[in-house]
């Protein structure tokens, strides 16, 4: 069966400092991975997608996520975070028929 | 134009109330969706249209009526609900297909509906 995990419910970061947020998954074929991010009271924003080629990869604000097909794993980082970052961040795999399957999200505070 | 535009931003009904939410883009997608999300939760899939046809239902109640009038608008009609259904309620769209391009929502800020 599809899944995503992310162990992480809740980090808290100083800012400036790096971030890794964890995503494993379980898909039967070549995954699709995406991290979107939620600021409190919006919908969700498309950070960076993987479909194939270089496993890592860049997206918006700064962020990168590393494809690790051995730990079936899509972690997302950033070198230093600033405190705009503070959201809810959600792993996804997919699409099968156009039904993506998110994790539970990480909720990151960054403190001052 | 990569925006998606849902109306309106905050709901307030109550259990015998009809009422309709909105959605809108212009960025030529065929595929467009609704999520519910409860607080601290993902959003979990409602309905998928695909080419302006209902392709997913995942199992939602009638009280919930969704309606694709064209390639560019979605709607949600709201019936009889509960206070359980308070909730965002999020319209996304992307392009159609298998292909990953398909997993890449463009999600609206969502309505937030409280049922008295």
């Amino acid at each position: 069966a599809q899944s995503v995990t992310q162990p992480d419910i809740h980090i808290t970061v100083s800012e400036g400092a790096s971030l890794e947020l964890r995503c494993n998954y379980s898909y039967g074929a070549t995954p699709y991975l995406f991290w979107y991010v939620q600021s409190p009271g919006q919908g969700l924003q498309l950070l960076l997608k993987y479909f194939s080629g270089d496993t890592l990869v860049q997206g918006i604000k700064g962020f990168e996520a590393e494809f690790k097909r051995s730990q079936s794993s899509f972690n997302l980082r950033k070198p230093s975070v600033h405190w705009s970052d503070a959201a809810e961040y959600f792993c996804a795999v997919g699409p099968p028929r156009n039904k993506l399957i998110f994790g539970a999200g990480t909720r990151l505070a960054v403190h001052p | 134009d990569t925006e998606v535009t849902q109306t309106p931003k905050h709901l307030v009904m109550g259990m015998t109330n009809k009422k309709s939410l909105k959605c809108e883009q212009h960025m030529g997608h065929r595929a467009m969706y609704w999520y519910k999300q409860k607080a601290k939760k993902p959003p979990e899939l409602m309905f998928v249209y695909s080419y302006e046809k209902l392709s997913i239902n995942e199992s939602v109640p009638s009280r919930f009526s969704p309606e694709c009038p064209n390639s560019s608008l979605l709607n949600l009609h709201l019936h009889a609900l509960q206070p359980e259904d308070s909730a965002l309620y999020l319209c996304a769209s992307s392009q159609v297909g298998q292909t990953g391009k398909a997993g890449e929502l463009f999600f609206g800020e969502g309505s937030r509906l409280t049922v008295l």
